[in-house]
This record gives structure tokens, C-alpha cells and sequence, in this order.
């Protein structure tokens, strides 16, 4: 698959579980994003990064943890969540630093997570 | 930070009629509004975009206007068809040399009636 994709795409996990999300670009973007998307909300902002580092965290609670390898991969580690935490989480690249008009970001399919 | 709001949340329109949805913004600086549509169990995408140094952008049968005094902005589409059938979402962003941080509209549910 081209584009974004993202690993799982469904994941249930209880409150004391570790789990990790994965998000892969094929677009050769230098910056990715996490996105939450519960019903009935906005589209939330999480984190962001540029060139593999982090420089957006909108107040992101501690029990989602953000890494960056490098400027293709994107993951968050998931650790104590609650059931609230339960959305679809989305995965997004774009060019940054680029001048003109073309910054549109790219989603991935999303992780769809259930939180028991 | 950046305030915005969409309406309506749900929207059902006759094919063949048009469609048009409505956001508002709080941060004047603001700069570049995209809105994205989402249909059914799949990803956003972009339909299209404007930046705050021009009033309307067309593409095809969608157009979205700006007014940057008012500090809203419209997606219109017309001629509308089932396949317009999908969530759309606008939002607005602060440019910052490329790097969009987007703040989204809580989405309109958009129906096309046969």
C-alpha cells in the first residue's frame, strides 16, 4: 500500500496493557502528526513533528507517548489508558517547509481502539 | 488558540441541489483553510483549500469563500450528487512556513437525497 498506512487497524486492550501504534509514510514527507477522532468531536490535534523532532504536544496526557525514529515512521506508545482514551487514532505526514500552496496532509486509515 | 465552529451538523439535500457549509474561526491570524471530507470508514482527504490572500477558490463543482473580516469561511458544492454523500470537516490553521497546525470544525454530516 501506498501513501500512509497504519498498524493494527483495530486494537482492544484492557487499562493496564502496553501497546504500540505504527504509522509508516511512503511519500517522503518530513513531518507527521497524531490525530485523535472521537464521535461526535473534532478531529484533535496530538502531536506533531518536524524532521523527527517533536515540536507540537497539545496537552497530550502522559499515558500516550510519541516517538519519531525518523522522518518516515511515527509511533505512539500506549500505556493505562482509560476508556475515554477509546477513538480512532489517525496518523497524517506532510512536506514541511515548503514554500507555496501544497501542505495538504495525508492520512493514514486510522487505528481503531477500544480501550476495556 | 484557534476557536472553530461548523454548521450545520447534519445536512440533507436533494441531488441536482446545492450544498453549502459554514465555519467560523477566532484566531485572526489565521491563514490557510482546508476542508477535508471523509466518507464511511475511511480516511480524511482534502477537496480544497484557500489562503487568507484570496476571497474564493473553485474546483469543478465545489468552491469555498473567505471573509477574513468576518473571519468565516463556506464550502459550497454544487449540482450535487450520491457520491458527495460523506462527513466533511473545515479548518483553519496559523502557517507557520509549512508546517499547518490544523484546528478542525467538529464535522457536517452530508446527505444526498436521490
Amino acid at each position: 500500500e501506498t501513501g500512509v498506512t497504519q498498524t493494527p487497524r483495530h486494537l482492544v486492550m484492557g487499562m493496564t496493557n502496553k501497546k504500540s501504534l505504527k504509522c509508516e509514510q511512503h511519500l517522503g514527507h518530513n513531518a507527521m502528526y497524531w490525530y485523535k477522532q472521537s464521535a461526535k468531536k473534532p478531529l484533535e490535534l496530538m502531536f506533531v513533528y518536524n524532521f523527527k523532532e517533536q515540536t507540537e504536544n497539545n496537552s497530550v496526557p502522559s499515558r500516550f507517548s510519541p516517538e519519531c525514529p525518523n522522518s518516515s515512521h511515527l509511533f505512539l506508545h500506549l500505556h493505562t489508558l482509560q476508556p475515554e482514551d477509546s477513538a480512532l487514532y489517525l496518523c497524517a505526514s506532510s512536506r514541511f517547509g515548503a514554500s507555496g500552496t501544497n501542505n495538504e496532509q495525508f492520512f493514514g486509515p486510522g487505528t481503531r481502539l477500544t480501550v476495556l | 488558540g484557534e476557536n472553530v465552529e461548523q454548521h450545520p451538523s447534519t445536512l440533507s439535500v436533494q441531488e441536482g441541489d446545492s450544498a453549502v457549509i459554514k465555519c467560523t474561526y477566532s484566531d485572526s491570524a489565521s491563514n490557510y483553510f482546508p476542508w477535508y471530507k471523509q466518507e464511511l470508514g475511511k480516511r480524511p482527504q482534502l477537496i480544497i483549500d484557500i489562503r487568507s490572500n484570496v476571497g474564493e477558490k473553485k474546483d469543478q463543482r465545489i468552491a469555498v469563500t473567505l471573509n477574513k473580516t468576518a473571519k468565516h469561511f463556506s464550502l459550497h458544492i454544487t449540482e450535487t450528487q450520491p457520491e458527495d454523500s460523506a462527513v466533511y470537516f473545515c479548518a483553519a490553521s496559523r502557517s507557520n512556513f509549512g508546517n499547518e497546525k490544523l484546528t478542525f470544525g467538529t464535522g457536517t454530516r452530508l446527505t444526498i437525497i436521490p
